[in-house]
């Protein structure tokens, strides 16, 4: 089955200690990127890779790292997370070029910094 | 900055039909995209317009005005499962690139 898997699905972690949601498509899509979704804010897209060691910031990359070393894997990294990461992550892929590339998203990782 | 305006909320009648506006401001544009998001689940594709026009799929329609910066989704015989937000979402670059995402609309359908 064509998918994006996100885990963890759900964590509750403490101010300052690093930790990485992990992000793996199947599909053998070029693009790739994170979002974050907040009540009241939309999705804000956090970084896209257009395709493996190719990274760009999106409108909201503080407190933020991703990594893409594999086409199929692309990582986000909180080095010291704080209570304002507290949020729902979004990880999509779709295919590169022009015509209708929809974005495949995974299911959500729900994060708590207390 | 990109700008992405749609209503917060919205409430129709089962059977109905509904139409939710998107306004945009971009600094680029190569294609404008729908998607359904239930409560608590990830967004899923709707439609996509990239030339004028209206785009029909089912029960589910999409036009767009280039010129003016609008598109709408039009939603015909609404189910209690239409119950959802419905974001409008920008491509700006030609190679997929960035998207920018509207703060969504939440369609309540009352029966």
């Amino acid at each position: 089955e064509a998918q994006v898997t996100q885990n963890p699905r759900y964590l509750i972690t403490v101010t300052g200690k690093k930790l990485t949601v992990t992000c793996s498509q199947n599909m053998n899509h070029e693009y790739m990127s994170w979002y974050r979704q907040d009540p009241g804010l939309g999705l804000r897209q956090i970084y896209y890779s257009m395709n493996v060691e190719v990274t760009d910031k999106g409108d909201v990359p503080e407190g933020y790292k991703v990594s893409r070393k594999e086409k199929r894997n692309f990582p986000l990294i909180l080095e010291s997370p704080s209570p304002n990461q507290t949020s729902l992550y979004f990880c999509a892929s779709s295919p590169q070029g022009t015509g209708a590339n929809v974005l495949t998203f995974g299911a959500g990782s729900r994060l708590t910094v207390l | 900055g990109q700008n992405i305006d749609q209503p917060t909320e919205m409430t129709a009648t089962e059977g109905a039909i509904v139409q939710i506006n998107c306004t945009y401001q971009t600094s680029g544009f190569n294609g404008l995209f729908w998607y359904q998001q239930h409560a608590g689940e990830a967004p899923t594709f709707l439609s996509y317009n990239v030339l004028d026009g209206l785009e029909e799929k089912g029960r589910f329609s999409s036009f767009l005005s280039r010129s003016k910066g609008y598109s709408y989704l039009l939603l015909k015989e609404l189910q209690m499962k239409d119950s959802a937000s419905y974001l409008c979402a920008v491509r700006e670059d030609t190679n997929a690139g960035k998207s920018t995402f509207g703060d969504g609309t939440t369609l309540t359908v009352k029966p």
